[in-house]
């Protein structure tokens, strides 16, 4: 079975530049997970979505961020406009009953901002 | 202060010892715990449950202490491809439903 996909693996850019990341979750799964991990902060919880709906974005950091889950098998991370403090390891994951379950994780998009 | 706290590490230890890690949370209405481990460079991936009664899966063992908010991962006849980082994870209700991670401990197994 596939694993949960991301896209791109690596990105980088200049700052003030749009920046749009890709996941896939697992088929079936309905809960899908945006985080980011630098070495300062960590794993943070950006944003989770439950049956396409999102449930908690407290931890975006700021309007500069957006996600959307458009339907069952797709999410997207928005950064518009980026900064260089942006840079980090975005992770999708996904879990198929709710937020309390094993979470099933993508293998991340490397972000860097020039 | 942190809602879940580790101690960052790294521990340094030969092949064949035995080491534990400890996990602290500060929700005493946390209601799920779990140990995931992440190799460097990769995704986190989910090492096991801790259950209350505690829980064990080959060389590794997993405890909670709820009167002491903690949970515990002992891994015993280290290998060398044990070295990772592991982090804990707790969960709770809190409006929404929270999933919280630690920073991880990292492990270096040494020959």
């Amino acid at each position: 079975d596939a694993g949960v996909i991301q896209s791109p693996r690596h990105e980088v850019t200049e700052m003030g530049q749009e920046v749009t990341l890709r996941c896939k979750p697992i088929s079936g799964h309905n809960s899908l997970f945006w985080y980011r991990q630098t070495m300062m902060r960590g794993l943070e919880l950006l944003i989770y979505f439950n049956n396409n709906v999102p449930i908690d974005d407290s931890g975006m950091p700021e309007d500069r961020f957006s996600a959307k889950m458009p339907n069952a098998s797709f999410s997207t991370l928005k950064i518009q406009p980026s900064e260089p403090r942006d840079s980090a390891v975005y992770f999708c994951a996904s879990s198929s009953l709710g937020a309390g379950d094993t979470q099933y994780f993508g293998p991340g998009t490397r972000l860097t901002v020039l | 202060r942190k809602e879940v706290e580790q101690d960052p590490g790294p521990f340094n230890v030969p092949e064949g010892a035995t080491v534990a890690f400890n996990c602290t949370y500060s929700n005493s209405a946390s209601q799920s715990f779990f140990w995931y481990r992440q190799d460097c460079r990769k995704e986190p991936k989910l090492l096991m449950s801790v259950y209350s009664s505690g829980n064990e899966d080959g060389r590794f063992t997993a405890q909670l202490n709820r009167a002491s908010q903690y949970i515990s991962l002992l891994i015993r006849d280290s290998k060398l491809s044990d070295s990772a980082t592991y982090l804990c994870v707790v969960t709770h209700t809190s409006g929404t439903y929270k999933y919280i991670f630690g920073t991880g401990t990292r492990l270096k197994v040494l020959a």
